[in-house]
């Protein structure tokens, strides 16, 4: 089976910019999870895509957003980016059902904003 | 609020072993997770554990005891590759949910 797959794996933006991050999970999971990593504040969640609806969330301004689409597969999208926002984005897919709640991460997309 | 702790960094010697600490806080707690993170690359899901008591899994074993809010990681007959960071995270339900720790990082030396 592969793995959790993200696009791109690396990106430079600029302030101001927006940006859209790519997951493809686990053939046959249907719960996709996004975490940012930063040095400071460790892995943080923003939020959870089940059956292309949000189930949770983080706290993350409005700007972080994403949606999932009928294949599982999930985009996360960051708008008006600000230098803070430089980090290792990360998502989860889970396969879900009774004592199946193993989160198994993608290689991540590394953002820097200039 | 959500709080997990562990330790900031810790050194051991190859072949010996090595005890991870993580206590936790959290509401809605439905089980601890453990991962390895190896530098510029994602986490690797190492354990999860729902019941309280030990589990085994190889060189690694991982312990929860969920009135004391207390897990540990504990790695066997350390090697070189296993220096990394080790990741606790709490599994709050509510959907998939991990609130992370902010992780320990492993130094094994020769």
């Amino acid at each position: 089976k592969a793995g959790v797959t993200q696009t791109p794996r690396y990106l430079i933006k600029t302030r101001g910019q927006q940006v859209t991050l790519s997951c493809s999970p686990i053939s046959g999971h249907r719960s996709v999870s996004w975490y940012q990593q930063t040095p400071g504040q460790g892995l943080q969640f923003l939020f959870e895509y089940f059956s292309e609806t949000q189930r949770n969330k983080g706290n993350f301004p409005g700007r972080f957003s994403g949606r999932q689409f009928s294949n599982s597969r999930s985009e996360m999208n960051v708008s008006t980016l600000e230098l803070g926002d430089s980090a290792l984005y990360l998502c989860a897919s889970t396969g879900g059902g009774v004592g199946k709640n193993e989160q198994y991460f993608g290689p991540g997309t590394r953002l820097t904003v200039t | 609020g959500q709080n997990i702790d562990q330790p900031t960094e810790m050194t051991a010697t190859e072949g010996a072993i090595v005890q991870i600490n993580c206590t936790y806080q959290t509401s809605g707690f439905n089980g601890l997770f453990w991962y390895q993170q190896h530098a510029g690359e994602a986490p690797t899901f190492l354990s999860y554990n729902v019941l309280d008591g030990l589990e085994e899994k190889g060189r690694f074993s991982s312990f929860l005891s969920r009135s004391k809010g207390y897990s540990y990681l504990l790695l066997k007959e350390l090697q070189m590759k296993d220096s990394a960071s080790y990741l606790c995270a709490a599994f709050t339900g509510g959907g998939n949910k991990l609130t992370f720790g902010t992780g320990t990082q492993l130094k094994v030396e020769l």
